[in-house]
């Protein structure tokens, strides 16, 4: 398996955007998907192959790929969207998910 | 309503053994892979181990190959993670997740709401 690496926290002003990084050595070669995880709560899957959006996740999530770098952002960023994000990917018979980012919306 | 409802966490102390169970629901289970990721207190999310739809294939994190063994009941829609040589480090939120839908992809789409296993003397 492989380490996927994203900063620990990022903080943004309610309205701004925020844009959380995942890096790894195979990442150019799989798909990234991306959870939020809410205190006390489940994760919840808000990009998967690399910028598709589940129904119910808002617009102003999205998500992109370059390389070995996969990227969240988050445009107008509102109260509710603080919480824990994580990177994933899969080689067709593990996962790695990435070390998380903190959000905080200041 | 999918529903993946964990069970079977406890305080067992090291060394000991374990057995999870994740009852599904609103979906066809036989049709899709299952997985349980855990999250120690604190800290991030850890696959932990996969089972292809059949129950044929298994995969397993490195950490803990050889003493965790993941298993299905199609006929319950039932997902288990039979845990044993347990260490301090196992502990954890343990959350059964059902593998997201999109052909060729792997996520997961659901999660259940986790089951703690405390490992402790």
């Amino acid at each position: 398996s492989y380490e996927l690496t994203q900063p620990p926290s990022v903080s943004v002003s309610p309205g701004q955007t925020a844009s959380i990084t995942c890096s790894g050595d195979k990442l150019g070669d799989e798909y990234a998907y991306w959870y939020q995880q809410k205190p006390g709560q489940s994760p919840v899957v808000v990009i998967y192959q690399n910028n598709k959006r589940p129904s119910g996740v808002p617009e102003r999530f999205s998500g992109s790929k370059s390389g070995n770098t996969a990227t969240l952002t988050i445009s107008g960023t509102q109260a509710m969207d603080e919480a824990d994000y994580y990177c994933q990917a899969w080689d067709s018979s593990t996962y790695v998910f990435g070390t998380g980012t903190k959000v905080t919306v200041l | 309503e999918v529903q993946l409802l964990e069970s079977g966490g406890d305080l067992v102390q090291p060394g000991g053994s374990l057995r999870l169970s994740c009852a599904a629901s609103g979906f066809t289970f036989t049709s899709y892979a299952m997985s349980w990721v855990r999250q120690a207190p604190g800290k991030g999310l850890e696959w932990v181990s996969s089972i292809s739809n059949s129950g044929f294939s298994t995969f397993y994190a490195d950490s803990v190959r050889g003493r965790f063994t993941i298993s299905r009941d199609n006929s319950k829609n039932t997902l288990y993670l039979q845990m044993s040589s347990l260490r301090v480090d196992d502990a954890a939120i343990y959350y059964c997740a059902k593998k997201g839908t999109t052909e060729g992809s792997g996520y997961f789409d659901y999660w259940g709401q986790g089951t703690l296993v405390t490992v402790s003397s």
